[in-house]
C-alpha cells in the first residue's frame, strides 16, 4: 500500500534558523506531491504542490520543496523561519490511478521560538 | 469567497449516540471528500462524493458510518452509535473538478466521545 513518511514529528527552531522537513513516499509510479500547513485553529492550507516539470517548487510564504525521484522524496525547506511559521505541516501524495485520494503523512509540529 | 465550512467545530457525544458532521463546499464545487485524523496519525481518506452520488467509499468503516451529499444542502457525515475510538478530527475538502488535486480543506470538526 502507498504510504508517506515524515521523519520529524516535532521540530523546535529559533527565529531565523533554516528549516528542512523530510517527506518520503513509497509509490513508484506517477505521483502528485503536496505540502499542507495547519496553523493553530485554522483550516488545512496548501503551501505548494508538484505535478510535473521543474522539480524545485516554490510555494507561499517563502517555502520551497524539491522533488527527488530517485530518493522518493519531497522535502520542504525555508531558509529563515519566523515565529508565525509555528504550525503543523503535512506532506501528501496522490498516486497513480487513485486520483481521488490524498495520502497524508503523520505531520510535523514546528515550534519557532522568538 | 467563503471557504469550505464545517460545523460544528467541536462536538461531544456520549457512547451510543449519533454524530452528524456537516460540510458546505466552496461555491461552485460539486466534489466533496471526507478525511479523518486520529490522534498521532495523519489524515486518512474516508469517502468521495459528488452531488447525490458516492464515488469512492473505500476508506469508510463498514459499519455505523455513512455519508451523503444531497442535491441541496451540505454534505453530511453520519456516525451512528459512536464509540470512544471514533474520537478524532474530521476534515472535509471540496473541489470544482473531479479528483483531489485541487481540493480546499475546511477547519475540521473535532469529535469527542465520552
Amino acid at each position: 500500500a502507498q504510504s508517506v513518511s515524515q521523519h520529524n514529528h516535532h521540530v523546535i527552531l529559533s527565529e531565523a534558523a533554516s528549516l528542512e522537513l523530510g517527506c518520503n513516499y513509497s509509490y513508484g509510479g506517477t505521483v502528485n506531491l503536496f505540502w499542507y500547513v495547519q496553523y493553530p485553529g485554522q483550516h488545512l492550507q496548501l503551501l505548494l504542490k508538484y505535478f510535473s516539470g521543474d522539480p524545485l517548487v516554490k510555494g507561499i510564504k517563502g517555502f520551497e520543496a524539491e522533488f527527488i525521484k530517485s530518493k522518493f522524496s519531497f522535502n520542504l525547506r525555508k531558509p529563515s523561519v519566523q515565529w508565525s511559521d509555528t504550525a503543523e505541516y503535512f506532506c501528501a501524495v496522490i498516486s497513480g490511478g487513485a486520483t481521488n485520494k490524498l495520502i497524508f503523512g503523520t505531520g510535523t509540529l514546528l515550534a519557532v521560538q522568538p | 469567497n467563503a471557504g469550505v465550512m464545517q460545523n460544528p467545530r467541536h462536538l461531544v457525544r456520549r457512547r451510543g449516540q449519533e454524530a452528524r458532521l456537516r460540510c458546505s463546499p466552496m461555491k461552485g464545487h460539486s466534489h466533496v471528500y471526507w478525511y479523518r485524523q486520529l490522534p498521532e496519525e495523519g489524515l486518512k481518506f474516508m469517502v468521495y462524493l459528488q452531488k447525490e452520488n458516492i464515488i469512492d467509499e473505500s476508506g469508510m468503516p463498514k459499519e455505523r458510518f455513512s455519508a451523503e451529499f444531497p442535491k441541496e444542502g451540505p454534505s453530511i457525515l453520519r456516525i451512528q452509535q459512536v464509540v470512544r475510538g471514533d474520537s478524532a478530527a474530521y476534515f472535509c475538502a471540496s473541489s470544482r473538478e473531479p479528483g483531489g488535486r485541487e481540493a480546499f480543506f475546511g477547519q475540521g470538526t473535532r469529535l469527542t466521545v465520552v
